[in-house]
């Protein structure tokens, strides 16, 4: 099984401030076959990021992500009051589907 | 618009049953795989098990497998999750989510429904 490391745990900024979230896999995966969610409390995940770098339809490109084989990488350009959320990193190249513990983006 | 509606969710008790249900909308469903994916309260998201869109395959988790049943009735665009033998560490909200790409294990999960809390206790 794929394990996914995040970092950090929690991140505290501000409004503006440029966010990087990391997803670290204990072996690599192939394809960039992975992806990137946002949950806010109370609320399904909504999907941002697949294929490594690909933005979903509707996401803003104030979101990018980047990596490949056992290390990837979410920032988010310019974080908005509506981007402080938990991220998860999940990876859909071998059975089982991993995700990440999270990465809590909190307002300093 | 592509809506998934999860029901069934509730109190059950150490060793009891439920029946989990995933209504699909504004897609077609016969052509998708959908998944069960769940999250303990206050924890990460952790892969249930997954469907083909005919039903042919299917995948389960190490952690229900045996105990849980997935299944889908493609003429009523619905999702079920069989849940028997529900031990404590069951309890979470439970997902349903469309799969986008290729077959299990390489699509990711492009619309997830609201979720239902399922809760096993005494």
């Amino acid at each position: 099984e794929i394990v996914l490391t995040q970092s950090p745990g929690t991140l505290s900024l501000s409004p503006g401030e440029r966010a990087t979230l990391s997803c670290r896999a204990s072996q690599s995966v192939s394809s960039n076959y992975l992806a990137w969610y946002q949950q806010k409390p109370g609320q399904a995940p909504r999907l941002l990021i697949y294929g490594a770098s690909s933005r979903a339809t509707g996401i803003p490109d104030r979101f990018s992500g980047s990596g490949s084989g056992t290390d990837f990488t979410l920032t988010i350009s310019r974080l908005e009051p509506e981007d402080f959320a938990v991220y998860y990193c999940h990876q859909y190249d071998s059975s089982p589907q991993t995700f990440g513990q999270g990465t809590k983006v909190e307002i300093k | 618009e592509v809506q998934l509606l999860e029901s069934g969710g509730g109190l059950v008790q150490p060793g009891g049953s439920l029946r989990l249900s995933c209504a699909a909308s504004g897609f077609t469903f016969s052509s998708y795989a959908v998944s069960w994916v769940r999250q303990a309260p206050g924890k990460g998201l952790e892969w249930v098990s997954t469907i083909s869109g005919s039903g042919a395959r299917i995948y389960y988790a190490d952690s229900v497998k045996g105990r849980f049943t997935i299944s889908r009735d493609n003429s009523k665009n619905t999702l079920y999750l069989q849940m028997n033998s529900l031990r404590a560490e069951d309890t979470a909200v439970y997902y349903c989510a469309k799969g986008r790409g290729s077959a299990y294990p390489n699509h990711y999960f492009d619309y997830w429904g609201q979720g239902t809390l399922v809760t096993v206790s005494s």
